[in-house]
């Protein structure tokens, strides 16, 4: 069974810095892949990034990055030069590549960014 | 183009009454997805639909959930005689397989609140 770990607490992050969000997986699946997504206080789930586990290079989009470590099951998200609207919950996701395609979520980090 | 649309918003429901949720997925996606995600939680996978064939249903909590998709496109998630353990934010996503990431797009949600 696929599992995601996300353990943080609250972060807090000083606009303008950069922040990383944790998350370890556990898969038995040699081929798998690991998103983030963003839920602001409204609601809905925005996509950020994707890394497939044979990525050779890990993923970036804009001001988000992936540190993808395969050997220590981890897939860090990091957000760099955090502005307000930063400010949400991040949950990692982990899709299998059997017949279904089913997103396994984390628990979420939330993060605030000051001001 | 129009993205995953869910209807009602918002439902507010004695407990032991029958509820329908809708989803309209993208036009053209052929996978559909229902999660649900309870108050401070990440998302619980529930049931997938792919094009034709039988539905994933192995994340349905009770037999008291059902769900169906009718002619490939909108879908009908359905909980009976409600609980209070219900009360949650049900999420549909929806995806095209074949894309490079087969990334889901979710929808907004239904707040259920079972009373």
């Amino acid at each position: 069974a696929q599992k995601i770990t996300q353990t943080q607490p609250g972060m807090f992050v000083q606009e303008k810095e950069a922040v990383t969000l944790d998350c370890t997986y556990d898969t038995s699946d040699p081929s798998y892949g690991l998103f983030w997504y963003k839920q602001p206080s409204s609601g809905e789930m925005i996509f950020l990034i994707y890394q497939g586990s044979y990525d050779q290079q890990n993923a970036t989009e804009g001001r988000y990055s992936l540190n993808f470590q395969k050997a220590r099951k981890s897939a860090n998200l990091v957000i760099s030069a955090s502005q307000l609207g930063d400010s949400a919950m991040y949950f990692c996701a982990m899709r299998d590549t059997g017949a279904n395609s089913k997103l396994t979520f984390g628990k979420g980090i939330t993060l605030s960014v000051r001001p | 183009g129009a993205g995953v649309s869910q209807s009602p918003s918002n439902k507010v429901t004695e407990k032991g009454k029958d509820v329908e949720l809708r989803c309209d997925p993208i036009s053209g996606h052929t996978a559909l997805y229902w999660y649900r995600q309870s108050l401070g939680q990440g998302l619980e996978f529930l049931i997938y639909f792919q094009g034709n064939s039988a539905p994933d249903k192995s994340g349905l909590p009770s037999d008291r959930f059902s769900a169906e998709r009718t002619g490939g496109s909108v879908s009908t998630l359905t909980i009976q005689r409600t609980q209070q353990e219900d009360s949650a934010v049900y999420l549909c996503a929806s995806s095209s397989q074949g894309a490079s990431y087969n990334e889901q797009f979710f929808g907004p949600g239904t707040r259920l609140t079972v009373l």
